[in-house]
């Protein structure tokens, strides 16, 4: 069997607080991101894009920020619910490829 | 709309099995994409069509495996033979093409024995 797995870096927040998940991409010349929520036996979920022409974009309780300079991206949740709990994936595209997925990282919320 | 439908969801095969996993994108996508996912390795893409065409395969593990769009709504992906290797959960998604974004099915979990 497998013995050694991806290790994913985890966050773990209170319930209530903000979460900030980071995500360092690797193309300078990607112009379009995608931050996708996996949720245990499920498929990746759409959360939130943003194309690089823009530096911050809000949703409903999400924001994500683009810092093109230093190849950053962050995924920021307000009030974390225990329903946030998965793992967020940042996704970069360039000139309409195929999208490059990150590694991942884990949301555990504390009750 | 159904969003991307995914059959089986689970399939459990013995090695040397051929294994055949469908796909129905979105109605109106035009892109769709085959992702493989495991412990090890995360999310890989393994290969992507637009308009039906096969764009990029580099993501194929090897000549045991291949996919084929006959036409707008269905995909397969074949594994012939399997080997135990193969076990991950195996994502079909599709988009509007260009840099929109991708969705994602629900996955079908396959184990080679």
């Amino acid at each position: 069997g497998e013995s050694v797995g991806l290790h994913l870096p985890t966050l773990s927040v209170q319930e209530g607080d903000n979460s900030i998940i980071n995500c360092a991409y690797s193309n300078s010349a990607s112009d379009y991101f995608i931050w996708y929520k996996q949720e245990s036996g499920k498929g990746p979920q759409f959360i939130i894009d943003i194309r690089s022409n823009m530096d911050k974009r809000q949703g409903q309780r999400v924001t994500v920020l683009l810092n093109k300079t230093v190849k950053h991206l962050s995924l920021q949740i307000a009030a974390t619910q225990p329903g946030d709990s998965a793992v967020y994936f940042c996704a970069e595209n360039m000139y309409g490829q195929n999208f490059v997925f990150g590694p991942g990282t884990r949301l555990s919320v504390l009750p | 709309d159904a969003g991307v439908i995914q059959s089986p969801r689970h399939e459990v095969t013995e090695m040397g099995q051929e294994v055949t996993l469908r796909c129905k994108p979105i109605s109106g996508h035009n892109s769709l994409f085959w992702y493989r996912q495991t412990m090890m390795r995360g999310l890989e893409l393994l290969i992507y069509f637009n308009n039906n065409v096969p764009i990029d395969d580099s993501g194929m593990p090897e000549d045991r495996f291949s996919a084929k769009m006959p036409n707008a709504s269905f995909s397969t992906l074949k594994i012939q033979p399997s080997e135990p290797r193969d076990s991950a959960v195996y994502f079909c998604a599709s988009s509007l093409g260009g840099a929109s974004g991708e969705f994602f099915g629900p996955g079908t979990r396959l184990t080679v024995l």
